[in-house]
């Protein structure tokens, strides 16, 4: 089964608009974390927000919000009024047995967001 | 952020020459680096974990043999691709992750180009 899915290939949003970018993830383990990375046509993985799997609080990082559902194991990326610099490849990732050294990161297959004037 | 620099960002090679790439943490001590390898389009697939101090664990199908990584400090992670090629094309991206952090923060990544 999948440890990270992105169901959304592709997605456009009006320039100034808010847009939802899915993830759902399977684990079964009681801690855990959630990542979300930015991949610009450049290549570099820039680190968005984490929210750790007892945090209560939805994790916020200026127009950045994730919008977890522990019951529905979701970890939607919420971005607010979008910028024409957003339009890049997003993907969301886990890492499960948090304080256990040596766990990788699964990675989800990424969503092309693309920001339209 | 945590700031990690990779070296060199594009790299092009004959057929059967060998590649160092070059990983290094910035401002901080990174105890464990992580080697991925991404195709276009597609997402990151982890090639290793790097300990330093220790060897690497490779994952399943990842030769080890090919792809030599050395951890020699708390701040820096070789890949070496040796014997390279055409099929070894690809954009090798590092990570690095301090003791006890959750977080990866990643490098720019390397173009590699074989021949």
């Amino acid at each position: 089964a999948q440890k990270i899915t992105q169901t959304q290939p592709g997605m456009f949003v009006q320039e100034k608009e808010a847009v939802t970018l899915d993830c759902t993830y399977d684990t079964s383990d009681q801690s855990y974390g959630l990542f979300w990375y930015k991949q610009p046509s450049s290549g570099e993985m820039i680190f968005l927000i984490y929210q750790g799997s007892y945090d209560e609080q939805n994790a916020t990082e200026g127009r950045y919000s994730l919008n977890f559902q522990k019951a529905r194991k979701s970890a939607n990326l919420v971005i607010s009024a979008s910028q024409l610099g957003d339009s890049a490849m997003y993907f969301c990732a886990m890492r499960e047995g948090l304080r256990r050294e040596g766990n990788q990161f699964y990675f989800g297959t990424g969503t092309s967001l693309t920001v339209i004037p | 952020g945590a700031v990690v620099s990779q070296h060199p960002s594009r790299v092009i090679c004959k057929s059967g020459t060998s590649v160092k790439i070059e990983c290094r943490s910035l401002d901080f001590q990174a105890t464990t680096m992580f080697w991925y390898r991404q195709f276009p389009k597609q997402s990151l697939m982890l090639m290793a974990t790097s300990n330093e101090g220790s060897k690497a664990t490779y994952e399943q199908g990842v030769e080890k043999d090919k792809f030599l990584i050395n951890h020699a400090s708390l701040t820096l992670s070789t890949l070496t691709v040796t014997s390279a090629h055409p099929e070894d094309s690809s954009f090798y991206i590092c990570s690095a992750r301090r003791q006890g952090a959750e977080t990866q923060y990643f490098g720019p990544g390397t173009r590699l180009l074989v021949l």
